[in-house]
């Protein structure tokens, strides 16, 4: 059973300019949620998607917004970079089924704001 | 305010001795309780969770410890190996309201020596 998958690995990016990660859930998973983790920091959240609706919102301006399809794939946009934004950005889904489920987490994105 | 809290950055131990791993909650909303183990450039991977309504919960070499009262959790290894080396990290979720969001202390670094 494939993993979540996130691409791309890597990004380099200038300020002011803006950026979209893209995250594909485990298959059958309904809850995508997404998180940043900077350097010598615990993760975290930014915005849980399930069945195409923003469900949970952590405290991150409105420059960090997401969006789920249909097929349950997320994608990430951060908009107006900042240097503060580099950071590993990490998608992770869930079954959200009646019982609680833990998140299962993809490999993460490295961006890097020059 | 950090909700949840690991006190001790790192961890060292010798292989085949206990490792204990701790963490402190403040949020009395959360009920669901998770460990991760981190490799360098990959992403958290589940390891044990527990629920509020248990004490104790165990698989194979890993278990976790709920003090509800203390609201406090510990993750036992027994024994450890040095393929246990990594950044662990507690997680804490109120299933009810946020499902979806999980709350991450900022990790303890294991080394397990041979």
């Amino acid at each position: 059973k494939a993993g979540v998958t996130q691409t791309p690995r890597y990004l380099i990016k200038t300020r002011g300019q803006q950026v979209t990660l893209s995250c594909s859930p485990i298959s059958g998973h309904r809850s995508v949620s997404w998180y940043q983790q900077t350097p010598g920091q615990g993760l975290q959240f930014l915005f849980e998607y399930f069945s195409e609706t923003q469900r949970n919102k952590g405290n991150f301006p409105g420059r960090f917004s997401g969006r789920q399809f249909s097929n349950s794939r997320s994608e990430m946009n951060v908009s107006t970079l900042e240097l503060g934004d580099s950071a590993l950005y990490l998608c992770a889904s869930s079954l959200a089924g009646r019982e609680y489920q833990p998140q299962h987490f993809g490999d993460g994105t490295r961006l890097s704001i020059l | 305010d950090q909700q949840v809290k690991q006190n001790s950055p790192s961890l060292s131990v010798q292989e085949g001795r206990i490792s204990i791993l701790n963490c402190d909650y403040t949020n009395s909303m959360f009920d669901y309780f998770l460990w991760y183990k981190k490799y360098p450039a990959e992403g958290p991977t589940f390891l044990i969770s527990i629920s509020s309504i248990k004490d104790k919960n165990e698989d194979g070499r890993f278990t976790v410890f709920l003090n509800k009262s203390a609201k406090h959790l510990s993750l036992h290894i027994v024994p450890s190996q040095p393929g246990d080396s990594a950044v662990y990290f507690c997680a804490a979720s109120d299933s009810r309201a946020n499902a979806g969001k999980s709350t991450f202390g900022d990790g303890t670094t294991l080394t397990v020596k041979p």
